[in-house]
């Protein structure tokens, strides 16, 4: 079945520490995205990638980075100048940002906490 | 400002019961979205609406979409526990992204 696999499901971060989030999707969407969701709020977007090799900064992109070296894979750090890393974190991907009518298709979720 | 506002935030509602989520967007919208939230889960596309005056429904969810208003709304008709959720609605303004409402907690009381 072609979904959206992210890992791990939780994750602990101490101080200083840079932290790895994992997000892989066999659909063969062209877009990917990672949220924020912070306990009784939305999603806040952090990056997102068109193409390979291409990404762009979301609403809150300070303190993460991300690379896009495979269609099929959009990982997240999260870095430690990122003060507040506590959320749960969610990865989506689309078709594409052209003239597609589907809508985006989330993994389940990561949930990052401080040691 | 790029905005999607929700209401109400929270809505508890007596099984069998009709009520409306509203979803106010700030401006020109290509497309709307809603997503259902199970408390701890991921997000489930329920609908995408794409053109002024679409009505989607899917048992007893509707949603529709006034362009002219800048309003979609998703209606509940005989309210079952099993809806109990967190419902977003998401616009895309044309700019490679979505932006997301703040989410309707809803609770269905037996």
């Amino acid at each position: 079945d072609g979904g959206i696999t992210q890992s791990p499901k939780y994750l602990f971060r101490k101080e200083g520490q840079n932290v790895t989030l994992s997000c892989e999707q066999n659909l063969n969407h062209d877009a990917m995205y990672w949220y924020r969701q912070d306990p009784g709020q939305g999603l806040r977007l952090i990056y997102y990638s068109q193409i390979v090799n291409d990404f762009q900064k979301g609403d809150i992109a300070e303190g993460y980075s991300v690379s896009r070296e495979k269609k099929e894979s959009f990982p997240l750090t999260v870095t430690s100048a990122q003060k507040n890393p506590t959320a749960f974190y969610l990865c989506a991907s689309s078709i594409d940002r052209g003239n597609s009518n589907q809508p985006q298709h989330f993994g389940d979720g990561t949930r990052l906490s401080i040691l | 400002e790029l905005k999607v506002e929700q209401n109400p935030l929270f809505l508890s509602m007596q099984e069998g019961k009709n009520y409306t989520i509203y979803c106010n967007y700030s401006t020109t919208s290509d497309r709307l979205y809603w997503y259902r939230q199970d408390p701890g889960k991921s997000l489930e596309s329920l609908f995408v609406l794409l053109s002024n005056g679409a009505v989607k429904q899917e048992g007893r969810l509707m949603a529709s979409l006034d362009t002219k208003a800048r309003l979609s709304t998703l209606h509940i008709t005989a309210a079952v526990h099993d809806l109990s959720a967190t419902y977003f609605c998401a616009a895309d303004f044309g700019n490679e992204k979505l932006t997301f409402g703040t989410g309707t907690r809803l609770t269905i009381i037996p």
